[in-house]
C-alpha cells in the first residue's frame, strides 16, 4: 500500500524557516517524480515544487522561487521541502504527492500545516 | 502560464440526480502528437487530501465508481456525476499537466446535496 506521511509543520514567525519531510513507503520511491502541493485555509490547491527521480531537475512555482528548496533522499525514501524567508501567505497545509510520470498526482499524504504568524 | 477556471463555484443537486462541473483552460491542453488531453480531476472531501478521479480527461482511476465520467477536449472539459450519492459531497478540482513540469489547478467546485 502506498503511503506518504508528512511531518515538520508548525508555527513560525515571518522571515523564519521550516523544513518539511515526507516519508514514502509501499512503492519504489526512486522511480517517481515527487511534488509538494499546498492549500491555504479555505482555499484551493496550488502546486509548489517537484523533483525528478534522481534529484537532477527541480521546478518551483514563481511565488516560492529563491525561498524554497525541494530535495530527496532515495536511500531513505524521503522527500523534503526547505522553506526560508517565510511569509504570511505561505500559511497552508502542505501535501506531499506522487506525480505519475510527472503528469497527474495519483497519491497524496494527509498533509502538514504550516502557519506563518507573529 | 495556463490558467484554469471552473464553473459553477458551487452547486446543489438532489440525491440520484446528475451533477455537471465545467473546467476551462486558457490555452489548449491537447497534445497533438499523441492526441491526449493533459487534464485530471480530483475530489477533496472535508478534512481529507485530494483523491485522483480522472486523468487524460476521461480515464477513470482504478476503484473510482463509474458514475464519475470526464469528457471534453482542447480547452473545455466536464466532470459528470451521473447519479449523485451522499458520499460525493466534496470539492472537485481540475488540473492541467500540459505544461509539465509546471502545473496549475482550477479554483474548485463545491458539490452539495439539495
Amino acid at each position: 500500500e502506498v503511503q506518504l506521511v508528512e511531518s515538520g509543520g508548525g508555527l513560525v514567525q515571518p522571515g523564519g524557516s521550516l523544513r518539511l519531510s515526507c516519508a514514502a513507503s509501499g512503492f519504489t520511491f526512486s522511480s517517481y517524480w515527487m511534488s509538494w502541493v499546498r492549500q491555504a485555509p479555505g482555499k484551493g490547491l496550488e502546486w509548489v515544487a517537484n523533483i525528478k527521480q534522481d534529484g537532477s531537475e527541480k521546478y518551483y512555482v514563481d511565488s516560492v522561487k529563491g525561498r524554497f528548496t525541494i530535495s530527496r533522499d532515495n536511500a531513505k525514501n524521503s522527500l523534503y521541502l526547505q522553506m526560508n524567508s517565510l511569509r504570511a501567505e505561505d500559511t497552508a497545509v502542505y501535501y506531499c504527492a506522487r506525480a505519475h510520470s510527472n503528469f497527474y498526482f495519483d497519491y497524496w499524504g494527509q498533509g502538514t500545516l504550516v502557519t506563518v504568524s507573529s | 502560464d495556463i490558467v484554469m477556471t471552473q464553473s459553477p463555484d458551487s452547486l446543489a443537486v438532489s440525491l440520484g440526480e446528475r451533477a455537471t462541473i465545467n473546467c476551462k483552460s486558457s490555452q489548449s491542453v491537447l497534445y497533438s502528437s499523441n492526441n491526449k488531453n493533459y487534464l485530471a480531476w480530483y475530489q477533496q472531501k472535508p478534512g481529507q487530501p485530494p483523491k485522483l478521479l480522472i486523468y487524460w480527461a476521461s480515464t477513470r482511476e482504478s476503484g473510482v465508481p463509474d458514475r464519475f465520467s470526464g469528457s471534453g477536449s482542447g480547452t473545455d472539459f466536464t466532470l459528470t456525476i451521473s447519479s449523485l450519492q451522499a458520499e460525493d459531497v466534496a470539492v472537485y478540482y481540475c488540473q492541467q499537466y500540459y505544461s509539465t513540469p509546471l502545473f496549475t489547478f482550477g479554483p474548485g467546485t463545491k458539490v452539495d446535496i439539495k
